[in-house]
């Protein structure tokens, strides 16, 4: 496997399950970032990590909880989710954080989540 | 605090004719700024960026933008339109201000007429 992958690539989930998603770097890189895309909205920054460390949650609903057990590895468990988080969830990588330094971010496929 | 504004959400242009997607940003600092490129159920790529070097900037595919200071605009553009650059295409600053957080655009949808 090459840059950034994710599984699930879809899910299907009620509003009363648990479910994961994975995201896995090949990389080499030391930040790893979730976004949340819905139609017609910017991307939505949800958390960074840089080496393994949380660095940021923009406001982001409990219900949406990160895990970061080493800098290649990234989860985002996700329980009693709502209709409106529905989305596409994508993972991203880069070689440090973003901001001025302009390091380009790899992002992955993404995973079409539905929630019923 | 930064922003982004792409002006068009979609832009549809003939197979073979010039491409231009706009973006205008704000920024309180000297900007990074990307083009990214999605195309239908794939991941976001980068396409090019602009960190203060050269104001002219070349990418991949054929696309290139222009940093222009005084217009804080870094349009898009591609001589030649091809079928296979239907895709949305996004605008994105980042400056020091902004730590470690990219400020993405809407998104403008590129149509390719045959």
């Amino acid at each position: 496997e090459t840059g950034v992958t994710q599984t699930p690539r879809h899910l299907v989930m009620g509003m009363t399950n648990k479910k994961s998603l994975k995201c896995e770097q090949h990389l080499g890189h030391n930040a790893m970032y979730w976004y949340k895309q819905s139609a017609k909205k910017p991307l939505e920054l949800m958390f960074v990590y840089s080496l393994e460390e949380r660095v940021e949650n923009n406001s982001v609903p409990s219900r949406f909880s990160p895990e970061c057990p080493n800098s290649s590895h990234l989860f985002l468990h996700l329980h009693t989710l709502q209709p409106e988080d529905s989305a596409l969830y994508l993972c991203a990588s880069s070689q440090d954080v973003a901001g001025g330094g302009g390091h380009e971010q790899f992002f992955g496929p993404g995973t079409r989540l539905t929630v019923l | 605090a930064q922003s982004v504004t792409q002006l068009d959400s979609h832009v549809s242009v003939s197979e073979g004719t010039p491409v231009l997607l706009r973006c205008n940003y704000s920024s309180s600092y000297s900007p990074s700024l990307f083009w990214y490129v999605q195309h239908p159920n794939k991941g976001l790529q980068l396409l090019l960026k602009y960190t203060s070097a050269a104001t002219l900037v070349k990418g991949i595919n054929g696309f290139e933008a222009e940093f222009k200071k005084s217009e804080t605009s870094f349009h898009l553009t591609k001589p030649s339109a091809h079928m296979s650059d239907a895709a949305e295409y996004f605008c994105v600053v980042s400056d020091w201000d902004s730590n470690y957080q990219l400020i993405w655009g809407a998104g403008t949808k590129l149509i390719i007429k045959p």
